[in-house]
C-alpha cells in the first residue's frame, strides 16, 4: 500500500482563486511529520510547509496553509490567491518516526497545478 | 549562503561507464540524503547519512554507493552505469529530522 497518496496527477486553478490539493497518508507510527514541496518547472525542490503529528493547530506559511486532518490521515494544502508563478508540481511527504538513524522522506506521486490567467 | 549545491547538473554516460555525483551544504546539517526522480513516480530515497562517516541504505540502493568523508559533502558513485539508472538525482541535507533543504539536481541520462 502506499504511504502517500495524492489523488489528483493534475489539475488547474484561476489566478487568484484559492485551491486545495489533496494528500491521504498511512502510518501506524504515532510522531511524524508531514511535508509540502514545490517543484517548478525549473526542476528544483522548494520547502513550503511543515505539519508536525502532534501539532493541534493547522500549520501556515503565508498564502499555504495545511489542512491537517489526524483521524482521516489527510494533509491537504490549500493555496490562497493562486498567482502564476503558483504553477509547478506539488509534492506531498511525510517522515515517519521520532527519532532512530531515519528520518527520510516519503514523496507521493506529485499533482501538476497550472495557474491560469 | 549557498545552500545546498550539486555538480555536476547534466551528464551522460555509455553503459557501463562509472561517475560520482558531488553534494555539497554549507548549513552544518548533520543528515544528508540522495534522492532519484522518475516520471511519475515522485522521489525515492537511494542511501543516506546522519553524521561523517556513516551511510545507510534507503529504498533503491542498487547500482549505487556513497560516502560522507566530511560533514559538509556526500558523495554519490555509480560503478557501472545502466540505462535504468537514467534519472534526475537530488541531494538534500537537514538538521536532524528536520526540514530537508534540496539541491537543484543532476540529470543523468545513460545510453
Amino acid at each position: 500500500a502506499q504511504k502517500i497518496t495524492q489523488t489528483q496527477p493534475g489539475m488547474f486553478v484561476q489566478e487568484k482563486e484559492a485551491v486545495t490539493l489533496d494528500c491521504t497518508y498511512d502510518t501506524s507510527d504515532q510522531s511524524y511529520g508531514l511535508f509540502w514541496y514545490k517543484q517548478p518547472s525549473s526542476g528544483e525542490m522548494i520547502f513550503l510547509i511543515y505539519q508536525g503529528s502532534y501539532d493541534e493547530q493547522n500549520a501556515t506559511e503565508g498564502r499555504y496553509s495545511l489542512n491537517f486532518q489526524k483521524a482521516r490521515k489527510s494533509a491537504n494544502l490549500v493555496i490562497s490567491a493562486s498567482q502564476l508563478g503558483d504553477s509547478a508540481m506539488y509534492f506531498c511527504a511525510m517522515r515517519e518516526g521520532d527519532g532512530g538513524s531515519q528520518g527520510n522522506l516519503i514523496f507521493g506521486k506529485g499533482t501538476k497545478l497550472p495557474v491560469k490567467p | 549562503n549557498a545552500g545546498v549545491t550539486q555538480t555536476p547538473k547534466f551528464r551522460v554516460l555509455k553503459t557501463g561507464q562509472s561517475m560520482t555525483l558531488l553534494c555539497a551544504q554549507d548549513m552544518n546539517h548533520e543528515y544528508m540524503y540522495w534522492y532519484r526522480q522518475d516520471p511519475g513516480m515522485g522521489l525515492r530515497l537511494i542511501h543516506y547519512s546522519v553524521g561523517e562517516g556513516t551511510t545507510a541504505k534507503g529504498e533503491v540502493p542498487d547500482g549505487y554507493n556513497v560516502s560522507r568523508l566530511k560533514k559538509q559533502n556526500f558523495l554519490l558513485g555509480l560503478e557501472s552505469a545502466a540505462p535504468s539508472q537514467t534519472s534526475v538525482y537530488f541531494c538534500a541535507s537537514s538538521r536532524g529530522l528536520g526540514t530537508q533543504y534540496f539541491g537543484p539536481g543532476t540529470r543523468l541520462t545513460v545510453l
